[in-house]
């Protein structure tokens, strides 16, 4: 029973250049949520989707990022002409489809972000 | 504005010791708390949880605590072992009729020494 995957791993990139990092819910998931975690610091919340809808992208900055998670294949999350700023570690969580309030988040082992 | 707060941002256990973990929340409407562990290069692994009309949850070594007049939780860990060592984050979230984000502390890296 896999659970949730993200890839690459890792990522580097120039300033300016785009990144888009992949989240696969675990089997069963339908909800997904991404985090941004800056060194020395917790995770924080950026968007939460389900199944071709954003259910909540308040923690989202508002130029530049953006998130989607299409009826078939991954979630993705695309970071457009990233500055270095946008170095981090990003967490994909999934929960399943009850969408319950007290639902358990299940993470993925994250996508470390470079850039030089 | 960091509304969970984990103030010891280290803990040193000698192993067969208890490890007490805090966290302090300011929003009244979280009623959903939990605990991660995270090992370096890894995601947040869950824990526990514990819902806001219960004061104490427990699952086998670990026990969380949650005093809602005093907007404080913790997490006991007995008996502590090496294989604990890991940085723990408390999360929390609000009622808001449906599924909703988390919001982290800044994490206890916790060492259990032999």
């Amino acid at each position: 029973n896999a659970g949730v995957m993200q890839n690459p791993r890792h990522l580097v990139r120039r300033r300016g250049q785009e990144a888009r990092l992949r989240c696969s819910p675990m089997k069963g998931h339908s909800h997904v949520y991404w985090y941004r975690q800056l060194p020395e610091e917790g995770l924080k919340f950026m968007v939460y989707l389900q199944k071709e809808n954003i259910i909540d992208e308040s923690g989202m900055p508002k130029e530049r990022f953006s998130a989607e998670f299409p009826k078939e294949g991954p979630s993705i999350l695309r970071i457009q002409q990233v500055v270095r700023g946008d170095s981090a570690a990003y967490f994909c969580a999934s929960s399943p489809r009850t969408g319950h309030r007290q639902e358990t988040q299940y993470f993925g082992p994250g996508t470390r972000l470079l850039v030089l | 504005d960091q509304q969970v707060k984990q103030n010891s941002p280290s803990l040193s256990v000698q192993e067969g010791r208890i490890s007490i973990l805090n966290c302090d929340y300011t929003n009244s409407m979280f009623d959903y708390f939990l605990w991660y562990k995270k090992y370096p290069a890894e995601g947040p692994t869950f824990l526990i949880s514990i819902s806001s009309i219960k004061d104490k949850n427990e699952d086998g070594r670990f026990t969380v605590f949650l005093n809602k007049s005093a907007k404080h939780l913790s997490l006991h860990i007995v008996p502590s072992q090496p294989g604990d060592s890991a940085v723990y984050f408390c999360a929390a979230s609000r009622n808001t009729g449906t599924a909703s984000k988390l919001t982290f502390g800044t994490g206890t890296r916790l060492q259990v020494t032999l």
